[in-house]
């Protein structure tokens, strides 16, 4: 039972374009979300978050829009670079908080000179 | 250190052989985390540590698997007769803001 969904395994975009990423999920208990990054043999990092009440967040060239009734959310960078590419992973939450996080598949970003 | 830190970074096993993973995490934070992600797939929660309360163990996948957190501090996660479908990215994280991730060890079973 997959409640976080990233349909997407992996996405090209060309350096300066704009990256969308997205991310499904099921369970209408989540109400919080976050994005993390990995880069090959390091660990996630945490990117950005957005709470449930809101439904934009942004962060310098990060973006992320939530939509409720969609059970949708999607990451936007703008615009890309090169040091983007990496896999994001959708993460979400029932607690207003990242104590228990449920965590996507992930998608490879791979930005092109 | 800064960050959460795993060892070892690579381990190559046996099948039927037990294995420990250590994670050393950051100071102060006292909720610990550890993840499991194989080849293609997200990380899978396995078991959760929060101060001196029961630890959740309800990721884990099988009685082959326990986890152990000494003093509140270090964790160690054991995986007993190892299977090849074992074989995956551990992950360690810890509590504050957010969840801060080790960089992992990658475990291989042969």
């Amino acid at each position: 039972d997959q409640q976080v969904k990233q349909n997407s395994p992996s996405l090209s975009v060309q350096e300066g374009r704009i990256s969308i990423l997205n991310c499904d999920y099921t369970n209408s208990m989540f109400d919080y979300f976050l994005w993390y990054k990995k880069y090959p043999a390091e660990g996630p990092t945490f990117l950005i978050s957005i709470s449930s009440i809101k439904d934009k967040n942004e962060d310098g060239r990060f973006t992320v829009f939530l939509n409720k009734s969609a059970k949708h959310l999607s990451l936007h960078i703008v615009p890309s670079q090169p040091g983007d590419s990496a896999v994001y992973f959708c993460a979400a939450s029932a607690l207003q908080g990242a104590q228990k996080l449920v965590f996507g598949q992930g998608t490879r970003l791979t930005i092109n000179p | 250190g800064a960050g959460v830190s795993q060892s070892p970074s690579n381990k190559v096993t046996e099948k039927g052989k037990d294995v420990e993973l250590r994670c050393d995490p950051i100071s102060g934070h006292t909720a610990l985390y550890w993840y499991r992600q194989s080849l293609g797939q997200g990380l899978e929660f396995l078991i959760y540590f929060q101060g001196n309360s029961a630890p959740d163990k309800s990721g884990l996948p099988s009685d082959r698997f326990s986890a152990e957190r000494t003093g509140g501090s270090v964790s160690t996660l054991t995986i007993q007769r190892t299977q090849q479908e074992d074989s995956a990215v551990y992950l360690c994280a810890t509590l504050a803001d957010t969840q801060y991730f080790g960089p992992g060890t990658r475990l291989t079973v042969l």
